[in-house]
């Protein structure tokens, strides 16, 4: 079956350190990956995406992620956090030129960063 | 501001209650979706409607109702719902079938049932 893995459900980080919140993924010929963010009280909203092209794709708010094939991972950085960073995290994936309704979400990470 | 609108934000209501959660879009997408999302849980795919069309229902309980009038509108009708049903249903929109197509969320409501 298609699963999207987060492993880390809290990652806790000091105010400019820099973070990774790990995404695996089940293995397929033709993915779509991405990253949403979801602060309190709100609903999604996309960070970057990956369809093609280069493997480090650098989104908004200075994150970016980098798709491995080999390790069927998409790690999502960002060199230096803010406390307006604080929110969760969810990695996706589209399996197949299937569409949007075909995303299979991750469990979701949510990032504390304190001052 | 995602183009995507859901209201109630929040809504509280009893077990023998009927209400509708309501949401409208204005992106021009021609494909809508309900989802679930409950703590320490992934997010629940609940329904997809295409073209006003519903293509997907992920055994979801028939105490959960859905209307999609026109590609901007789609509602969720609620009654005698159970307190586990308490969560964050957020409604999303994209163009579907097209190849790496993101959807764009509501904020979501937080509905709680006593």
């Amino acid at each position: 079956a298609q699963s999207v893995t987060q492993l880390d459900s809290q990652v806790p980080v000091f105010e400019e350190a820099p973070v990774e919140l790990r995404c695996n993924y089940s293995s397929s010929v033709s993915v779509y990956l991405f990253w949403y963010v979801q602060y309190p009280n709100q609903g999604l909203q996309l960070l970057l995406k990956y369809l093609s092209g280069s493997t480090l794709v650098k989104g908004i708010n200075g994150f970016e992620a980098e798709f491995n094939k080999s390790q069927t991972s998409f790690h999502l950085r960002k060199p230096s956090v803010h406390i307006s960073d604080t929110a969760e995290y969810f990695c996706a994936v589209q399996y197949g030129n299937t569409g949007f309704q075909k995303l299979v979400f991750g469990t979701g990470t949510r990032l504390l960063v304190s001052p | 501001e995602t183009g995507v609108t859901q209201t109630p934000r929040h809504l509280v209501m009893g077990m023998t209650n009927k209400k509708s959660l309501k949401c409208e879009q204005h992106l021009g997408h021609n494909a809508m979706y309900w989802y679930k999302q409950s703590a320490k849980k992934p997010l629940e795919l609940m329904f997809v409607y295409n073209f006003k069309e519903q293509t997907e229902n992920n055994s979801v309980p028939s105490r959960f109702s859905p209307e999609c009038p026109n590609s901007s509108h789609l509602f969720l009708h609620l009654h005698t719902l159970q307190p586990e049903d308490s969560a964050l249903y957020l409604c999303a929109s994209s163009q579907d079938r097209v190849r790496g197509s993101e959807a764009f969320f509501g904020q979501g409501t937080r509905l709680t049932v006593v």
